[in-house]
């Protein structure tokens, strides 16, 4: 099983400001990267795949890099809705498709 | 509009069984696999099973193997997640979401239905 590792685990930002959101894998999942955001009481919504493919909808802000091991979730500038819980999943091997712990992006 | 509707969540005691509905509506249901997710409170995601759109390829969690089992009515545009031998570390809030193309990334999700194990 591949390990998904997300750091930080909380994220302080003022509004404004650029945040960026690591995630490591264990082994390599090539391009095989997605992205969740999840805001209090809400289920999550895609935000990424394919590590740089922003989902239907999402905005300009948000985007992804790396491949193989290291990914990067960069959110340019930070809007009162961004601040919330981002997960990444691996999909390159399956099952099952992992989940990282999680970044809590929180208002400083 | 997708729309998936979770239902079925309750109190269960340790041991015992539920079963978990999502009503899908909004797209062609029938061509698109599903996946149930689940989140105990406070705690992150784990993915918890796959099915195709033609139930022909199934896949659990091993945390789950054995004990839950996944089937969809195509007809009826719904997915089920049947729970056996229920733990208290199955405690969560379960999520149906579609399956983007296969591939385990879940494009939608459901607002998800509250699993609580206890005695």
């Amino acid at each position: 099983e591949i390990v998904m590792t997300q750091s930080p685990a909380t994220l302080s930002v003022s509004p404004g400001e650029r945040a960026t959101l690591s995630c490591r894998a264990s082994q390599s999942v090539s391009s095989n990267l997605a992205w969740y955001q999840q805001k209090p009481g809400q289920a999550p919504r895609l935000l990424i795949y394919g590590a740089s493919t922003r989902a239907t909808g999402i905005p300009a802000r948000f985007s992804g890099s790396g491949s193989g091991t290291e990914f990067t979730l960069t959110i340019s500038s930070l809007q009162s809705e961004d601040f919330a819980v981002y997960y990444c999943q691996q999909y390159n091997n399956w099952p099952p498709a992992t989940f990282g712990g999680g970044t809590k992006v929180e208002i400083k | 509009e997708v729309q998936l509707v979770e239902s079925g969540g309750d109190l269960v005691q340790p041991g015992g069984s539920l079963r978990l509905s999502c009503a899908a509506s909004g797209f062609t249901f029938s061509i698109y696999s599903m996946n149930w997710v689940r989140q105990a409170p406070g705690k992150g995601l784990e993915w918890v099973s796959y099915i195709s759109g033609s139930s022909n390829t199934i896949h659990y969690a091993d945390s789950v193997k054995g004990r839950f089992i996944i089937s969809r009515d195509n007809g009826e545009n719904s997915l089920d997640l049947q729970m056996n031998s229920l733990r208290a570390e199955d405690t969560a809030v379960y999520y149906c979401a579609r399956d983007r193309y296969g591939d385990y990334v879940s494009d939608y999700w459901g607002q998800g239905t509250l699993v609580t194990v206890s005695s």
